[in-house]
């Protein structure tokens, strides 16, 4: 595995249905992050994982997101409830450690809800 | 945690040095200052990181001063396909942090 992975690339939804996205980290990086785009803007830290915990849960808008982490790899997020406010770009990270180290990105799940 | 200052966007030319300076004033003892490159449709990159003075790769030099309290990203001889949103962000290196990427600085680089 070379690099971050996503999934879905792409992800179509009505509003008020629940949507999973899926990050696969690079293999050994124990830092996972989690971020929103929305079109033309910055990047909105969402949440990090150092290992399958999450110290710092703050960022994420809402009780309608969650996120989880198994085995130290993959991470879903999951949002319930979808709202069209909710439609971002949501991007994964991963680091080798987290203090400061160089963050790798996957390419995105790009999120519309209509 | 450390708060970034970027310009909103620079306009360049093909083949043109371009410097991004980002003010980072409450900058603490401990953090890096670590640049990214987005590209449309894709995640940030990447670029050069450093702790103080100077540092040079082979895609940009970052440049320090002795109050750290700013950095500045020097781009050599841009190209077209230098175009792109650049940030800035500060880390405090302590183990698991929350990061601020802001909205980043928009290059356009002209022909």
């Amino acid at each position: 595995g070379a690099g971050v992975s996503q999934s879905p690339s792409n992800k179509v939804t009505e509003k008020g249905k629940d949507v999973e996205l899926r990050c696969d980290p690079i293999s050994g990086h124990t830092a996972l992050y989690w971020y929103r785009q929305r079109l033309g803007q910055g990047l909105e830290f969402l949440i990090y994982f150092q290992g399958n915990s999450a110290p710092d849960k703050s960022g994420l808008p809402s009780d309608r997101f969650s996120a989880e982490r198994t085995g130290e790899s993959v991470s879903t997020l999951t949002i319930q409830r979808t709202q069209q406010e909710d439609s971002a770009v949501y991007l994964c990270a991963s680091s080798l450690w987290g203090s400061g180290e160089t963050q790798y990105f996957g390419p995105g799940t790009r999120l519309l809800v209509l | 945690l450390a708060k970034t200052t970027q310009p909103i966007s620079m306009d360049s030319y093909e083949g043109q040095e371009v410097n991004i300076t980002c003010s980072h004033n409450n900058i603490a003892t401990n953090d890096y200052i670590t640049w990214y490159q987005q590209f449309p449709s894709q995640g940030p990159r990447f670029i050069i990181q450093g702790y103080k003075t100077k540092v040079t790769n082979e895609v940009a030099s970052l440049f320090i001063p002795a109050d750290r309290k700013s950095s500045t990203l020097s781009l050599p001889r841009v190209s077209l396909s230098d175009t792109a949103v650049y940030y800035c962000l500060v880390g405090d290196g302590s183990g698991g942090f929350k990061t601020i990427f802001g909205a980043g600085t928009r290059l356009f680089v002209k022909a």
